[in-house]
């Protein structure tokens, strides 16, 4: 199973809103509603930040919002503060019954 | 609080294998699922594969298929992962993961255990 698609960085200046990209086919995000979003700080262990394509857990700020359309999911971050600059992959279950993960981007905060 | 702690780093020489720990606290370890997710230095997530801590149903990536093997102790809550026959490129951190199914979100995660093959 390939890796999903994203691109592997995004910026944005901190009040601003970025969207990240995660692109699959129709026998992985598009086939299922089962994707996730995880947020990694440099040697840290990955938090997951919304699952299910659009539900965060609880704890996870209401600035993260997640949405999918056909083959892409989109994380979108609003109101970037410093603290969200990490590393972010998407996860998708796919049709070989197992995850599959993003290639991750780096979302730099200018 | 909920909690899984992972054993300590390990090295091996290509060809050996290595058994890694993660000990679950703080909930009712048989309701979920472990799934295992390791990160090669400097890239990206890989799945590794997800057990039930509830009946031992395994489900694993078709790339490590033959090489690793997924188990629990349910008197301790522990899960374990044994990779075989370790490689240079298996030199990575490696996750344990709460799932309550292999697809759903991964909530709780240990800390990770860094595995360096090296000979």
């Amino acid at each position: 199973q390939s890796a999903l698609t994203q691109p592997a960085s995004v910026s944005g200046s901190p009040g601003q809103s970025i969207t990240i990209s995660c692109t699959g086919t129709s026998s992985d995000v598009g086939g299922y509603n089962y994707v996730s979003w995880y947020q990694q700080h440099p040697g840290k262990a990955p938090k997951l930040m919304i699952y299910d394509v659009s539900n965060r857990p609880s704890g996870v700020s209401n600035r993260f919002s997640g949405s999918k359309s056909g083959n892409t999911a989109s994380l979108t971050i609003s109101g970037l503060q410093a603290e969200d600059e990490a590393d972010y992959y998407c996860s998708s279950y796919t049709s070989s019954s197992t995850p599959v993960f993003g290639g991750g981007t780096k979302l730099t905060v200018l | 609080q909920v909690q899984l702690v992972q054993s300590g780093a390990e090295v091996k020489k290509p060809g050996a294998s290595v058994k890694v720990s993660c000990k679950a606290s703080g909930y009712t370890f048989t309701s979920y699922g472990i799934s295992w997710v390791r990160q090669a230095p400097g890239q990206g997530l890989e799945w590794m594969g997800w057990i039930s801590a509830y009946n031992g149903n395994t489900n694993y990536a078709q790339k490590l298929q033959g090489r690793v093997t997924m188990t629990t102790d349910t008197s301790t809550s522990t899960a374990y992962m044994e990779l075989r026959s370790l490689r240079s490129d298996d030199t990575a951190v490696y996750y344990c993961a709460r799932a309550e199914l292999p697809h759903y979100g991964m909530d709780v995660w240990g800390q990770g255990t860094t595995v360096t093959v090296s000979s």
